[in-house]
């Protein structure tokens, strides 16, 4: 079946600009996570979501990252006023109900880049 | 709070010969943990996992790690690299019953024909 999608595959983009960055999980899946991952380094824990709501957005570094997913299955990561350290692979992994963080399932990345 | 220290960045090996990834872990709860493959241009993929059942975990692709609560680690293994094997490889932590994963910086695996 359809894995985990993640549209645009790339994105550059100029500072200050705003950006979006959408996620396909999984049918099904009810858990969602939004993941950085900077040039030489592991995936950066971001946002979860549980259904509809955030359960935990203790990784989003600043006001200016913000994600929504207000049917339980479409989420966006929306970034204001890009700086060039958002420059980054952004990743997303959705979970089937009940096994949470333990099975997640990666999409491919969203490559930003801010000029 | 939960961290986890990959100690080797780049690991190489001769095709055929074992392999050893190295990972040990701070948490202050019972931990699970996670080994990811990334391989170039693909997206993540589990290898295995450890949820406080066996210490011994055995993954896909003929990866294992055992659980070591004394020494705080959770190193990955395989007995015999192949050309395939080549990526990178993140160790990842996460609190049981917690949401919050931790993934470590990573260790690229190189194999030699």
């Amino acid at each position: 079946g359809a894995g985990v999608s993640q549209t645009p595959s790339n994105k550059v983009t100029e500072k200050g600009k705003y950006v979006e960055l959408r996620c396909d999980p999984i049918s099904g899946h009810t858990a969602l996570y939004w993941y950085r991952q900077s040039l030489g380094q592991g995936p950066e824990f971001l946002i979860y979501f549980q259904g509809t709501g955030a359960a935990d957005d203790s990784g989003l570094p600043n006001d200016r990252f913000f994600a929504v997913r207000p049917e339980g299955s479409v989420s966006t990561l929306k970034i204001q006023r890009t700086e060039r350290g958002d420059s980054a692979v952004y990743l997303c992994a959705s979970s089937p109900p009940g096994q949470g963080k333990d099975t997640q399932y990666f999409g491919p990345g969203t490559r930003l880049t801010v000029l | 709070a939960q961290s986890v220290t990959q100690l080797d960045s780049h690991v190489s090996v001769s095709e055929g010969t074992p392999v050893l990834l190295r990972c040990n872990y701070s948490s202050s709860y019972s931990p699970s943990l996670f080994w990811y493959v990334q391989h170039p241009n693909k997206g993540l993929q589990l290898l295995l996992k450890y949820t406080s059942a066996a210490t011994l975990v055995k993954g896909i692709n003929g990866f294992e790690a055992e659980f070591k609560k004394s020494e705080t680690s959770f190193h990955l293994t395989k007995p015999s690299a192949h050309m395939s094997d080549a990526a990178e490889y993140f160790c990842v932590v996460s609190d049981t019953g917690g949401f919050k994963t931790i993934f470590g910086a990573g260790t690229r695996l190189f194999v030699k024909a």
